[in-house]
């Protein structure tokens, strides 16, 4: 069964501060990515990666900035937390591109920006 | 931005009945269409997803899709507690992205 593991589970930040979420997989995959769940808009992309030193912007990247060292690893970087980026963050993994591949989901991490 | 909107917000059914949810889509160019399921404080996980018009069976679950109409069902038959949860319908619309909707919770009570 694949495995994405995140770290902390839960963080509380404060503005203005940085702040710095991890992700790392045991799958053997090439594409790995970052969400952000929040009540009344549901999970939608920040950046995903499908190779290692390098990143590409999703839907919303305002903000963040995200960091794949190696095939196993990729992190979520917010070098300014501000309130509006209080939420649940979830890191995937999959073989191929999301179309056609089932995404493999970490527990998530909850951060709150006070 | 593509839309995907999910009805009923909630459902709540006795053990052992159908389970019913309805997504629908703003763009026929769709790829797949993945249905996900979240248990509170866990991530989402991949239950069946559909490409083609028609209908899918997997073991309890059957996903039907009619892209003239924009629209995909997910029906859980013999619904069991452990099915409590929410799902999520996911769209594909280019290369590396999946549109959620904000997902029905199904609430299963013996």
């Amino acid at each position: 069964e694949a495995a994405v593991t995140q770290s902390p589970r839960s963080k509380v930040a404060v503005t203005g501060g940085k702040v710095t979420l991890s992700c790392h997989q045991t799958n053997n995959h090439d594409y790995m990515y970052w969400y952000r769940q929040d009540t009344g808009h549901g999970l939608r992309l920040i950046h995903y990666s499908y190779v290692a030193d390098s990143t590409e912007k999703g839907d919303i990247p305002d903000g963040y900035k995200a960091s794949r060292p190696s095939q196993e690893n990729f992190s979520l970087i917010l070098e300014l937390a501000s309130l509006s980026q209080t939420a649940v963050y979830f890191c995937a993994s999959s073989d191929q591109g999301a179309p056609n591949e089932r995404l493999f989901f970490g527990h998530g991490t909850k951060l709150s920006v006070l | 931005q593509e839309k995907v909107q999910q009805s009923p917000e909630s459902l709540i059914v006795p053990e052992g009945a159908m389970s019913s949810l309805n997504c629908t889509f703003s763009n026929s160019a769709s790829q797949s269409i993945w249905w996900y399921q979240q248990h509170p404080g866990k991530g989402p996980e991949a239950l069946i997803s559909i490409f083609s018009n028609g209908n899918k069976k997997e073991g309890r679950l059957t996903v039907y899709l009619n892209r003239a109409s924009l629209h995909v069902s997910l029906h859980i038959r013999d619904s069991q507690p452990s099915d409590s949860a929410v799902y999520l319908c996911a769209v594909s619309y280019y290369a590396q992205g999946l549109t959620f909707g904000l997902g029905t919770r199904v609430s299963v009570f013996p």
